[in-house]
C-alpha cells in the first residue's frame, strides 16, 4: 500500500496570503495526484487532478504541482472561505490512498 | 445537476449487518466507475471499494471478506452489503464517481454521506 503523507497537519495563513500544503508518497504515483477540499461538516470537493488540473468550477488561485513522489498545493491568496481540511489521494495503485490531512486555519 | 444520495446507515450492533444504498441523479451509475470511502469521526478518509463498469469490485483488506457491492441498473443504484460488523466500521460512508471511465482515476462527484455507528 502507498501511504501519503501530508505537511504541515495545520497550517495558519493570513487572509491575502499563500498557502502550500506538501502532499508525499511513498513510492512514485507518476501524476496519479488529487486534492480534496473539505469545509467543516460538508462533504470532500474535487479541487485539482491529474497532480495539477483544476476540477471544474474551481478558482484559479488554487494551484497543484509535482509529480512522481513530491506534489504541492498552493493557495495563492487566501480567503476566509478556505477554512478547510485538504486531502491528497493517489489513485496509481489500489488500494487508493488518502493522506492524513491539512488543517487550514485563518489567522 | 449530477447528484448521489447515499441511504441506510444507522445505530447496528457489533456482529450485525446493515446495507448501504447510492443512488444517482442525471448519470447512470453502471456506466461509471464508482467507488464507496469511509470517514471515521474525526479522522481521515479511507478508500472501501471500487467498482468498475463491468461490475467487478475490488475491497480494501479491511473489509474484503465482510463487505459486498452490488447494483440495480433499473434503479439506478449502488449498494454496499456490510456484515460482521464491528466498531472500527464505525463512520460517514460516502459513494463517489470516478471523473473518467478508466482505472485510474480520481473521484468528481461524491454524495452528501450516511452516518454508520457500531455500538452495543
Amino acid at each position: 500500500e502507498i501511504v501519503m503523507t501530508q505537511s504541515p497537519a495545520t497550517l495558519s495563513v493570513s487572509p491575502g496570503e499563500r498557502a502550500t500544503l506538501s502532499c508525499r508518497a511513498s513510492q512514485s504515483v507518476t501524476s496519479n495526484l488529487a486534492w480534496y477540499q473539505q469545509k467543516p461538516g460538508q462533504t470532500p470537493r474535487l479541487l485539482i487532478y491529474l497532480a495539477s488540473t483544476r476540477a471544474t468550477g474551481i478558482p484559479a488561485r488554487f494551484s497543484g504541482s509535482g509529480s512522481g513522489t513530491e506534489f504541492t498545493l498552493t493557495i495563492s491568496r487566501l480567503q476566509s472561505e478556505d477554512l478547510a481540511v485538504y486531502y491528497c489521494q493517489q489513485y496509481n495503485n489500489w488500494p487508493y490512498t488518502f493522506g492524513q490531512g491539512t488543517k487550514v486555519e485563518i489567522k | 445537476e449530477v447528484q448521489l444520495v447515499e441511504t441506510g446507515g444507522g445505530l447496528i450492533q457489533p456482529g450485525g449487518s446493515l446495507r448501504l444504498s447510492c443512488t444517482a441523479s442525471e448519470f447512470t451509475v453502471s456506466n461509471n466507475y464508482m467507488s464507496w470511502v469511509r470517514q471515521s469521526p474525526g479522522k481521515g478518509l479511507e478508500w472501501v471499494s471500487v467498482t468498475y463498469i463491468g461490475g467487478t469490485t475490488y475491497y480494501a483488506d479491511s473489509v474484503n471478506g465482510r463487505f459486498t457491492v452490488s447494483r440495480d441498473n433499473s434503479k439506478n443504484t449502488l449498494y454496499l452489503q456490510m456484515n460482521s460488523l464491528t466498531a472500527e466500521d464505525t463512520a460517514v460512508y460516502y459513494c463517489a464517481r470516478h471523473g473518467q471511465q478508466l482505472i485510474l482515476s480520481w473521484l468528481d462527484t461524491w454524495g452528501q454521506g450516511t452516518l454508520v455507528t457500531v455500538s452495543s
